[in-house]
């Protein structure tokens, strides 16, 4: 089975821009959830999509929105990129919604400059 | 969910037991205790996780103190490779989603 994959890994933004990152979930998993970990801090709950549904979300602001596509797979946009933005992105999918056995990507490290 | 209380660091010899310890004083009935590992630059890793009874897997063990309160995990012979922060999380399986809350972790470092 394939594992979580993410792209791109690494990409570099000016601040105020628009990014899309991408997520490809394991296979047979329908639940995606996003976390955002700044440097020399734990991962921080972003969002969660179950069956096309958002189904949770942590405290980000609106301009953080996602998407998940009927093969599960999902996206992170960010609007109006700040500097506090830049940070390693980390996307994980389960099994099943409930399911808390989790497994992460590589995650996409984003630098806005 | 519980907040939980790891040391910010530990060493450990390589070939020997680490012992991780975490405090989670406030576990309701319905919190498991996971933990899961960073390598570095890589995304995290599940290591394991249980309710009340200790718990083994390939990995590791878990063990959990009779009031809940506390917990440790076990790498019965740490490697180089376990050099890794690791997480202790405190989650109710029965809220919606999976939402980990990560704290800072312990770093763990394995010498030769």
């Amino acid at each position: 089975e394939t594992g979580v994959t993410q792209s791109p890994t690494h990409l570099i933004k000016t601040r105020g821009q628009q990014v899309t990152l991408r997520c490809s979930s394991q296979s047979g998993h329908n639940t995606v959830s996003w976390y955002q970990q700044a440097l020399g801090q734990g991962p921080q709950f972003i969002f969660q999509y179950y069956r096309e549904e958002e189904n949770g979300r942590g405290n980000f602001p609106p301009r953080f929105s996602g998407l998940q596509f009927p093969n599960y797979s999902s996206e992170l946009n960010v609007n109006a990129l700040e500097l506090d933005d830049s940070a390693l992105y980390l996307c994980a999918s389960s099994l099943a919604w409930g399911q808390t056995e989790a497994f992460f990507g590589q995650g996409t490290r984003l630098t806005v400059v | 969910d519980a907040k939980t209380t790891q040391p910010t660091s530990m060493d450990c010899a390589e070939g020997r037991a680490a012992n991780l310890p975490c405090n989670h004083s406030t576990i309701s009935g319905n919190e498991y205790v996971y933990w899961y590992r960073q390598i570095h630059s890589q995304g995290p890793q599940y290591i394991i996780h249980g309710l009340k009874n200790n718990e083994t897997n390939e990995m590791a063990s878990l063990i959990i103190t009779e009031d809940r309160k506390s917990s440790t995990l076990i790498l019965p012979h740490a490697t180089l490779r376990d050099t890794a922060v690791y997480y202790c999380i405190v989650r109710d399986r029965s809220n919606s989603g999976y939402a980990l809350n990560f704290g800072k972790g312990t770093s763990l470092l394995v010498t030769p």
